[in-house]
């Protein structure tokens, strides 16, 4: 149990493009996912809190117009990089919990390259 | 905020070797999980363990949580133990985000 499907697992596009990624769980609901962001060799830091209902908490020195988050239904969050540049290159990872006090699951990640 | 420290930053293991990745985090916690991320990028849950001892085949884990740290045991480590060891936390259990350590790169050499 406890299934978290992100999906696409991989993603190549010129600089301009916008690119969506989803996040799903698979076997529970889930008020709360959170977006995380990886550098090579480097540790998750977490970008936003996306909470279904209502608007995203996004932590500080993100950029909410750049990183457009939707969590429409209990079980999909999505997370749009807008206008992506090679800067927006990275590793992205949603994470998500059937409720408190429990474990959060996380994605198998996207990797997003921009040319 | 809460600050997670992970040590060491690197360790080297011959197979069959065992060891242990500490993780100190600087205030209490209601949710400590710890993570191998394998060389695709994975995050494979291991523990959720914000406080006492589990064990899981060859790996245990315990978090000692008022005095603030966790430890993670390797037992007969294999190749396929190779990757990168989170230890993150979160202050409130409410639904809360993770903090996440810097992690511990695994080698482990035939």
């Amino acid at each position: 149990g406890a299934v978290v499907s992100q999906h696409p697992s991989r993603v190549i596009c010129k600089s301009g493009t916008s690119v969506k990624i989803e996040c799903r769980s698979l076997d529970f609901q889930a008020t709360t996912m959170f977006w995380y962001r990886q550098f090579p060799k480097k540790s998750l830091m977490l970008m936003a809190t996306s909470n279904e209902g209502s608007k995203a908490t996004y932590e500080q020195g993100v950029e909410k117009d750049k990183f457009l988050i939707n969590h429409a239904s209990l079980t999909l969050s999505t997370l749009t990089v807008t206008s992506a540049h090679p800067e927006d290159s990275s590793f992205y990872i949603c994470s998500a919990s059937s409720r408190n006090n429990q474990p959060q699951h996380f994605g198998d990640g996207t990797r997003l390259s921009i040319l | 905020g809460i600050q997670v420290e992970q040590s060491p930053p690197d360790l080297i293991l011959q197979e069959g070797a065992n060891s242990t990745l500490r993780c100190n985090f600087s205030d209490s916690v209601n949710n400590l999980q710890w993570f191998h991320q394998n060389p695709w990028g994975q995050l494979i849950n291991l523990f959720y363990i914000p406080s006492g001892t589990k064990q899981n085949g060859r790996l245990s884990a315990t978090t000692v949580a008022t005095e603030r740290y966790s430890l993670l045991y390797i037992s007969s480590s294999q190749t396929t133990d190779s990757g990168v060891y989170f230890c993150a936390v979160d202050l409130t259990g409410a639904n809360s985000k993770l903090t996440f350590g810097k992690g511990i790169t695994l080698s482990v050499r035939p």
